[in-house]
């Protein structure tokens, strides 16, 4: 099946800095991917939808500014924390559309655990 | 808009016990359904799916049948086993994913 990675697989920060996560499809081209965000112990929520070569949907309460989205090319998507806070600490999991899949169905990355000192 | 509700749990049961997580949906139309499972400090893995109304999806002793009638998807295995603690994750796909709130599965020995 479809493969998707993401790194790093977790990271460290001090408050205030930047960090970068990305996710790649390794097997197919996605033209769709999704970044989601993973409370403890709690579900998934949608946080943005990246489409290669514009800009990425963001769902409502989302901040663009300070959840940056970039889907450069269609095996790569990145999503940058930008000044980071404790209060963004959070398990960050992407998932890509297999174009030549079933249209409904995204495969998930690993996941990052972000970690804000 | 488009939502899951999920049998929060915990659920603890005993070895070779019957397992049963209730899910239902409201879409409009015919959205695909999917169960996700989480193992402790990963990732989801695609478990099960159906596609359209009275698909069975089926996947390592696990099944669920995707009912229009009740908008139900239940998640059912016949008998758990410790392996199979885990967190479980119902799912209505169209162009984006929703996801249930989870259900905790502890199986013991």
């Amino acid at each position: 099946g479809a493969v998707v990675s993401q790194h790093p697989s977790w990271v460290i920060c001090k408050s205030g800095t930047s960090v970068k996560i990305e996710c790649r499809s390794l097997d197919f081209q996605a033209t769709t991917m999704f970044w989601y965000r993973q409370f403890p112990k709690q579900s998934l929520m949608l946080m943005a939808t990246s489409n290669e070569g514009s800009k990425a949907t963001y769902e409502q309460g989302v901040e663009k500014d300070k959840f940056l989205i970039n889907h450069a090319s269609l095996t790569l998507s990145t999503l940058t924390v930008t000044s980071a806070h404790p209060e963004d600490s959070s398990f960050y999991i992407c998932s890509a559309r297999d174009p030549q899949g079933s249209y409904n169905e995204q495969f998930f990355g690993p996941g990052t655990r972000l970690t804000v000192l | 808009g488009d939502s899951v509700t999920q049998m929060e749990g915990p659920v603890t049961l005993s070895e070779e016990a019957f397992l049963t997580i209730n899910c239902t949906y409201t879409a409009t139309g015919y959205p695909s359904l999917f169960w996700y499972v989480q193992y402790p400090g990963e990732g989801l893995q695609l478990l099960l799916k159906a596609t359209k109304a009275d698909d069975k999806g089926s996947n390592k002793g696990f099944e669920a049948t995707y009912r229009k009638e009740t908008t139900s998807f239940h998640l059912e295995k016949g008998s758990v086993q410790v392996s199979d603690s885990a967190v479980y994750f119902c799912a209505l796909g169209r162009h984006d994913m929703r996801f249930g709130a989870g259900t905790r599965l502890t199986v013991k020995p």
